[in-house]
């Protein structure tokens, strides 16, 4: 069976630090990969998206970037953080050849800058 | 463009109440229908899916939702609620292809007394 990890679950980082979250799945191959943020109070923001090895859709003009420099793993990066940057990071993976297209969630990561 | 609407934030309902969260959604053509559930701290859960044939779908915890077209709706249901069906509540809609991204609602969150 599939699965998905993230880590780490839970950061603390001052304001100007880098960040790196990283996200892996296992069991499958070639998914799309997602990153998605979630703020205090509010809906799902999709960050990034992949549909391959190098391949990155940027959906928010920010201070983050993803690299996918494996099929399954999906990280998500930042040279210098800033306090709106906190948050609950969401990574998610899908099927290509799975029509019904429903994602697959991590269990999150909460950055909290600082 | 997509978009998906739930016009409840909260919903507060008493233990063995029954349940209705609303979710309306606007799509082109057929669209893939989704709930998910998120408890605190968690990543999503899919509770349920809709994407052809019968209108009624049912889901995993005892969840339902119903299809319909005409009113561009996809409710989810529940005819008894438990205390740990206390969460957040996302309705989606997507579609098939390759660079499928899924609109997600701003989410309902559940509270449940006892």
């Amino acid at each position: 069976s599939q699965t998905i990890h993230q880590w780490p679950a839970t950061l603390v980082q001052p304001v100007g630090s880098p960040l790196s979250l990283e996200c892996t799945v296992e069991g499958t191959s070639n998914p799309n990969l997602y990153w998605y943020r979630q703020a205090a109070g509010r809906g799902l923001q999709l960050l990034f998206y992949s549909v391959g090895i190098g391949q990155i859709s940027s959906e928010v003009p920010q201070n983050l970037s993803a690299s996918r420099p494996q099929d399954r793993q999906f990280i998500l990066s930042s040279k210098k953080l800033l306090l709106s940057d906190s948050g609950f990071y969401l990574c998610a993976w899908r099927l290509k050849d799975r029509d019904t297209g429903e994602l697959f969630f991590g269990e999150g990561s909460r950055l909290t800058v600082l | 463009a997509q978009s998906v609407t739930q016009p409840d934030i909260h919903i507060t309902v008493s233990e063995g109440a029954s349940l209705e969260l609303r979710c309306n959604y606007s799509y082109g053509a057929t669209p893939y229908l989704f709930w998910y559930v998120q408890s605190p701290g968690q990543g999503l859960q899919l509770l349920l899916k809709y994407f052809s044939g019968d209108t009624l779908v049912q889901g995993i915890k005892g969840f339902e939702a119903e299809f319909k077209r005409s009113q561009s709706s996809f409710n989810l249901r529940k005819p008894s609620v438990h205390w740990s069906d206390a969460a957040e509540y996302f309705c989606a809609v997507g579609a098939s292809g390759g660079s499928y991204i899924p609109t997600f609602g701003r989410g309902t969150s559940l509270i449940v007394h006892p």
